[in-house]
Order: structure tokens, then sequence, then C-alpha cells
């Protein structure tokens, strides 16, 4: 089936504004995961949810940063008030189950902000 | 918190030559798992090691992961050019935390 999609695939966005990002999982796969790559560097968790709840949010660098996954599917990552910080490549993963289990990963949602 | 150290950061060789990059964790493991992330593509799963001790074998690439489940290690043998990517190892502690904890990576660059 397909693999984990995101969009979008680039976002371009003026300092201080909202943004909005859309991961859709692996149909059928309970575990999400939100990362965030910036050039050079590894990876850096932000939040996971089990179905729709997120039991470990501890990774979100502010409060400008939330996330919410309805129908234990498709989840959204949104940063307001964006800073330049913020530029990023924010990766999105699924897992079958939550726990010692592979992860697979989307494309990514590469956001400068300007 | 948890902390998963890779060296080394970068690594060229040459096609033909073997490479290794070495993972250590501050705390005791209960898996690790290893992906590659090609130049401007996402981390793409290779393994995961659950048992001390563990080695597993994928073609050209061994995997270890160490008796006391702290450290990890990823040996390709004659290197291709299609090995370039950048190699991370991720480590989860188990218990009540399920974070996967990603080492910084190693980037493999070979040259033909």
């Amino acid at each position: 089936g397909a693999g984990v999609s995101q969009s979008p695939s680039n976002k371009v966005t003026e300092k201080g504004k909202d943004v909005e990002l859309r991961c859709d999982p692996i149909s059928g796969h309970t575990a999400l995961y939100w990362y965030r790559q910036s050039l050079g560097q590894g990876l850096e968790f932000l939040i996971y949810f089990q179905g729709n709840s997120a039991p470990d949010k501890s990774g979100l660098p502010s409060d400008r940063f939330s996330a919410e996954r309805t129908g234990g599917s498709v989840s959204t990552l949104t940063i307001q008030r964006t800073q330049q910080e913020d530029s990023a490549v924010y990766l999105c993963a699924s897992s079958l189950v939550w726990g010692a289990d592979t992860q697979y990963f989307g494309p990514g949602t590469r956001l400068t902000v300007l | 918190g948890q902390q998963v150290m890779q060296i080394p950061q970068y690594q060229h060789v040459q096609e033909g030559e073997d490479f290794t990059t070495y993972c250590n964790s501050s705390t005791t493991l209960s898996n690790i798992q290893w992906y590659k992330q090609r130049p401007g593509g996402h981390p793409v799963f290779l393994i995961q090691l659950v048992k001390s001790g563990e080695v597993k074998k994928q073609k050209r690439l061994t995997f270890q992961f160490g008796e006391a489940k702290k450290n990890s290690s990823l040996h390709i043998t004659a290197t291709q050019t299609t090995d370039v990517g950048t190699y991370f190892c991720a480590g989860q502690s188990g218990g009540s935390n399920y974070k996967l904890t990603f080492g910084k990576g190693t980037l493999l660059t070979v040259n033909p």
C-alpha cells in the first residue's frame, strides 16, 4: 500500500505567520511520530501519538508548537508565530504498533521561515 | 535523559574499502535500529537488533548489538557508490518510554 505522505512538501512563510503541516500515516498504523531535522543535524524527536493521544510531548521546542491527531489517522503539526530558527525539514513517521517497532518515514516538509 | 552518541561524524572512503560506524547509548537499550538516509531523501529503516550480543547480516552490511545492550555498530564490507548516505542509529530504552532517540548520524561518501 501507500507509504507515509506529508504535505506540503515545501513551505515558505514569513516570520510571525502560523503554519500547519500534515501527515498521512500508513493505513492501519496506530503510532505516529513527528521529528525535525535541521541542515546537517540529526533527527530531533518532537512528539508521538498512540492512537489519538500523545503520551510524550516533551520534545516540542516551545508552546508555539502543537500537534493533534484525529480518527487515529491524519496528524497535523501547527507552528504559531514562526521564527527563523523553526526552519527545518519536518519528518513524520508511523509504525504498526506503539513501542519496539519499525518506523516508516514520510518524505518530509521543508519549512523555510524568512 | 537518554543520549545516543554516534561516531564518526563523517567518513570518506575509496570504493572497495570497508566502513564502520559506532553507536553508544548512555543507558541500556531495549532495542536499537539503524536507518539510512540518502542525500535529499528521508530515513529508511535498515534493521532492528533486540538481543544482547546479536549479530545480523544483510549482504555486505553487518550489524552488531553489544552484550550490555548499550552499543552497536554497522560495518559495510567493500563499499560501493550506492552506499553513500547518512547512517543513523536509534535506540529505545523500553519500559514506559518508547521514544526513539537518534544518533546524529555518520555521513559516508565513497570515491569511485
